[in-house]
């Protein structure tokens, strides 16, 4: 069945590393891909999106990179700080055209070690 | 700007009480929508709305129901909560645009007894 899925469920890092979150996807139709950042006890927040007719895009410390041909996508972050520890969602956007309903992962929480 | 905004922040109901849960925005988005997260299972979609005096079902529709009489305002009702229903309630607003970028409340605790 159609699916976004996350690889692991929770990654360590220690401050300052690099961190890279993925995400599979499996409906080759969806054309816009969203990463949100939840903290404990708040709602998603907007960190970073991607459309399908591209491979990569850069935002303040993170980026995000697209693999059509495997249906793959991450999020990177660089130089990764404490307040950076949260559950990640990659979430899919999918539809008619008029209203598209975003698919979402289940989320990888990111712990990040001083 | 407060963004989205969610109201209560807490409630616990008993088996078969009924409760509203309400969501304004004000950033004048057209969609707007209500989400339920269960540990381990994501954000799922309840009901959602396209515009004023419009709603729809999501993907979990069952034992909800939603008004959208203000553009700025979504509401979300349980006429006869059960324990099932506890969760973490989320709302959200997207523009009429070229991103389907959704932003989220803070959301509500709901637990039932």
């Amino acid at each position: 069945g159609e699916s976004v899925g996350l690889h692991l469920p929770t990654l360590s890092v220690q401050e300052g590393d690099n961190s890279i979150i993925n995400c599979a996807y499996s409906n080759s139709a969806s054309d816009y891909f969203i990463w949100y950042k939840q903290e404990s006890g708040k709602g998603p927040q907007f960190i970073i999106d991607i459309r399908s007719n591209m491979d990569k895009r850069q935002g303040q410390r993170v980026t995000v990179l697209l693999n059509k041909t495997v249906k793959h996508l991450s999020l990177q972050i660089a130089a990764t700080q404490p307040g950076d520890s949260a559950v990640y969602f990659c979430a899919e956007s999918r539809g008619n055209t008029g209203f598209q309903k975003l698919v979402f992962g289940t989320g990888t929480r990111l712990l990040v070690s001083p | 700007n407060a963004g989205v905004t969610q109201t209560p922040k807490f409630r616990v109901l008993k088996t078969g009480q009924s409760m509203t849960l309400l969501c304004a925005q004000d950033m004048n988005h057209e969609y707007m929508y209500w989400y339920r997260q269960d540990p381990g299972m994501g954000l799922r979609l309840i009901h959602y709305s396209v515009g004023e005096g419009t709603t729809a079902k999501g993907e979990v529709p069952d034992g909800y129901n939603v008004s959208r009489l203000k553009k700025q305002n979504f509401l979300l009702g349980l006429e006869s909560a059960a324990p099932s229903q506890t969760s973490v309630y989320f709302c959200a607003s997207r523009d009429w645009g070229v991103t389907d970028t959704q932003y989220f409340g803070p959301g509500t605790r709901l637990t039932v007894l």
